[in-house]
Formats: C-alpha cells, sequence, structure tokens
C-alpha cells in the first residue's frame, strides 16, 4: 500500500515536503507517480521518481516549483516545495500509474495567510 | 505532450447505460486507463489495458478504443456508480502521464 503523510496547512513562502511510504512490493522495481487535484477540480499529474536513483520527471507546468525525490531506506517517496503559494492549496496524491496498485489516501495541503 | 478531452458531466437514469468517451492523440498509441472518484475518496481504478477490469470491479464496466478516441461503458448503472470519471494515459511522448478533465456521472 501507498500510506501518505497528515495534512498541512502552511502560510505562503514557506517549505514543505510530504511523504508517501510504500510497503507490501519492491519499492525499487515502480516509478511512483504524484498527483494534484485543487478543491473542486481534475486530476494534474505532477511528475514521477524512479525509486533505485530519485531521477524525476516533471509535467512541464511543476517544473521547478516541486521537487520529487525518494529514500530507498525508507520506501518512502517525496514532494517538496520550497516556496508554497496560494494556489499550491490542493489534495496531493502518490501513486503507481502503470499498475492496479491502490492509490494514497491522499495529503490535503492548505496555504493561506 | 498531449490532452485527454472529456465531455464535462452525463446522465442516465437507473439500470440504463452510461458511456463516458475521451479524446486525445495519445490513445493512438497507448491504451486509456479509467479511474472512479467518489466524493472524498482518492481515484480507483476500474478499467485498463484493451479489456481488463481490476479484481472486485463489476464486470457492468467495459471500455473500448478506436483511434483517437476511447470510451468506458457502464451496462446497467447503478446508484454507487454515481462519481467522477477520468481518463489516463501515457502522452504522445511515452514519458509523461496526462489525465482527462473528468466527467460527472449521475444516475437518476
Amino acid at each position: 500500500q501507498l500510506v501518505q503523510s497528515g495534512a498541512e496547512v502552511k502560510k505562503p513562502g514557506e517549505s514543505l515536503r510530504i511523504s508517501c511510504q510504500s510497503s507490501g512490493y519492491r519499492f525499487t522495481s515502480y516509478w511512483i507517480n504524484w498527483v494534484r487535484q485543487r478543491p473542486g477540480k481534475g486530476l494534474e499529474w505532477i511528475g514521477k521518481v524512479d525509486p533505485n536513483d530519485s531521477y524525476a520527471r516533471y509535467n512541464p507546468s511543476f517544473q521547478g516549483h516541486v521537487i520529487i525525490s525518494t529514500d530507498k531506506s525508507t520506501s518512502t517517496a517525496y514532494l517538496r516545495w520550497r516556496r508554497l503559494n496560494a494556489s499550491d492549496t490542493a489534495i496531493y496524491y502518490c501513486a503507481r500509474l502503470d499498475s492496479t496498485w491502490p492509490w494514497g489516501q491522499g495529503t490535503l495541503v492548505s496555504v493561506s495567510s | 505532450s498531449s490532452e485527454l478531452t472529456q465531455d464535462p458531466a452525463v446522465s442516465a437514469a437507473l439500470g440504463q447505460t452510461v458511456r463516458i468517451t475521451c479524446q486525445g492523440d495519445s490513445l493512438r498509441s497507448s491504451y486509456p486507463r479509467w479511474y472512479q472518484q467518489r466524493p472524498g475518496q482518492a481515484p480507483t481504478l476500474v478499467f485498463y489495458d484493451k479489456n481488463k477490469r481490476p479484481s472486485g470491479i463489476p464486470d457492468r464496466f467495459s471500455g473500448s478504443t478506436s483511434g483517437d478516441t476511447a470510451s468506458l461503458t457502464i451496462t446497467g448503472a447503478q446508484a454507487e456508480d454515481e462519481a467522477d470519471y477520468y481518463c489516463n494515459s501515457r502522452d504522445t511522448s511515452g514519458d509523461h502521464w496526462v489525465f482527462g478533465g473528468g466527467t460527472k456521472v449521475t444516475v437518476l
């Protein structure tokens, strides 16, 4: 399964890292993807990471604003922001899009002054 | 990159057939995956590849693809099928993923 970290409340300009811990399969065998869902809106693919070496690929719309990484020792993937803004308010999901594995439960990130 | 286009909403009477379509260039080379999302829940895969349903998904869900258009069909829609449905596939480069805008299904 994929288990995500809890909800976060942040101010604009703050940094944040959310996590997605994997279990029940070999972590290094499958890319992990991150998906955004803004309130009342659809799903947007942010990017993916190869757990073997943390090599990441990004949707151009998110490139430079987020960083995706992994820690093999804990079978955990991360999504990080250096500077949040209000438009980052959303639920963020981790998922193995190339399998039938269930998605993570989602992490709600609220950014407001 | 590429886009996937879905109708915003469809409706059908209880027990009738619902058809959801998804259009995009990437579908010419990649079968879509279809996700169901009920309010407050994470998306759940309901159909993928040419003709596969994950374990536990009722056989009233089926899919097809022709050219650049894919369809998810719910034959005999039930009240619990009321949800948002998203198509998803690799983009034309094969390196990125893309989602359709979603279709809200209402079962009357």
